[in-house]
C-alpha cells in the first residue's frame, strides 16, 4: 500500500498570510494526487485534481504542485473561510489512501 | 445538483451487522464507480471500498476485507456497504462518493451516516 505522509500535522497563521502544506507519497504516484479541504461536521471538499489541477469553482488563491512523490498545497493569501483541515488522497493505485491531514488555525 | 444521501446508519453491538445504503441523484448513476470512506471521530479521512460501474470489480482496505461487502443497484441509483462482524474500531462517519476513474478524485460526498460499535 502507498503511504502518504502530511506535514506540517497543524499550522498557525493569520488572514493574509501564505500557507504551504506538503504530501509526501512513499513510492512515486505520478500526479495522481488529489487535495481536499474538510470543516468541522462537513463532508470533504474537492480542492485541486491531478497534482495541479484546480476543481471548478475554487478560489484562484489555492494552488497544488509536485510529481512522483513530493506534493505541495498552497493558499497564497489566507481568508477566514479557510481554516479548515485538508487532506491529500493518492489515486494511484488501490488501495486509496489519505494523508493524515493538515489542520489550519487561526494565529 | 448532484446529490449522496447516505442512510442506515445506527448503535451495533460488537459482531453484529449492519447495511449502509447511499442514494445518488443528478447524475447518470450507472457511469460512475462509487466508493465509501470514514472518518472515525477526531481522526482523518480512510477510504474503505469500492466498486466498479456495472459491479463486476470491487477493493476493499485491508482492515475491512472479508467483513463488509460493497454492492450497487443501477435500477435504484443506490450503493451498498453491508458491514458484519463489526468492531469498535469501525465506528465512524461512513461517506459514499463518486470516483473518477480520469482524475482519481472522490466527489461529490455525501453528508455521511454514523456508525457506532458499542456495548
Amino acid at each position: 500500500d502507498i503511504q502518504m505522509t502530511q506535514s506540517p500535522s497543524s499550522v498557525s497563521a493569520s488572514v493574509g498570510d501564505r500557507v504551504t502544506i506538503t504530501c509526501r507519497a512513499s513510492q512515486g504516484i505520478s500526479g495522481s494526487l488529489t487535495w481536499y479541504q474538510q470543516k468541522p461536521g462537513k463532508a470533504p471538499k474537492l480542492l485541486i485534481y491531478a497534482a495541479s489541477s484546480l476543481q471548478s469553482g475554487v478560489p484562484s488563491r489555492f494552488s497544488g504542485s509536485g510529481s512522483g512523490t513530493d506534493f505541495t498545497l498552497s493558499i497564497s493569501s489566507l481568508q477566514p473561510e479557510d481554516f479548515a483541515t485538508y487532506y491529500c488522497q493518492q489515486a494511484n493505485s488501490f488501495p486509496l489512501t489519505f494523508g493524515g491531514g493538515t489542520k489550519v488555525e487561526i494565529k | 445538483e448532484v446529490q449522496l444521501v447516505e442512510s442506515g446508519g445506527g448503535l451495533v453491538q460488537p459482531g453484529g451487522s449492519l447495511r449502509l445504503s447511499c442514494a445518488a441523484s443528478g447524475l447518470t448513476f450507472s457511469s460512475y464507480w462509487m466508493s465509501w470512506v470514514r472518518q472515525a471521530p477526531g481522526k482523518g479521512l480512510e477510504w474503505v471500498a469500492i466498486i466498479n460501474q456495472d459491479a463486476t470489480g470491487e477493493f476493499y482496505v485491508d482492515s475491512v476485507k472479508g467483513r463488509f461487502t460493497i454492492s450497487r443497484d443501477n435500477a435504484k441509483n443506490s450503493v451498498y456497504l453491508q458491514m458484519t462482524s463489526l468492531r469498535a474500531e469501525d465506528t465512524a462517519v461512513y461517506y459514499c462518493a463518486t470516483y473518477s476513474t480520469r482524475s482519481g478524485w472522490l466527489d461529490p460526498w455525501g453528508q455521511g451516516t454514523l456508525v457506532t460499535v458499542s456495548s
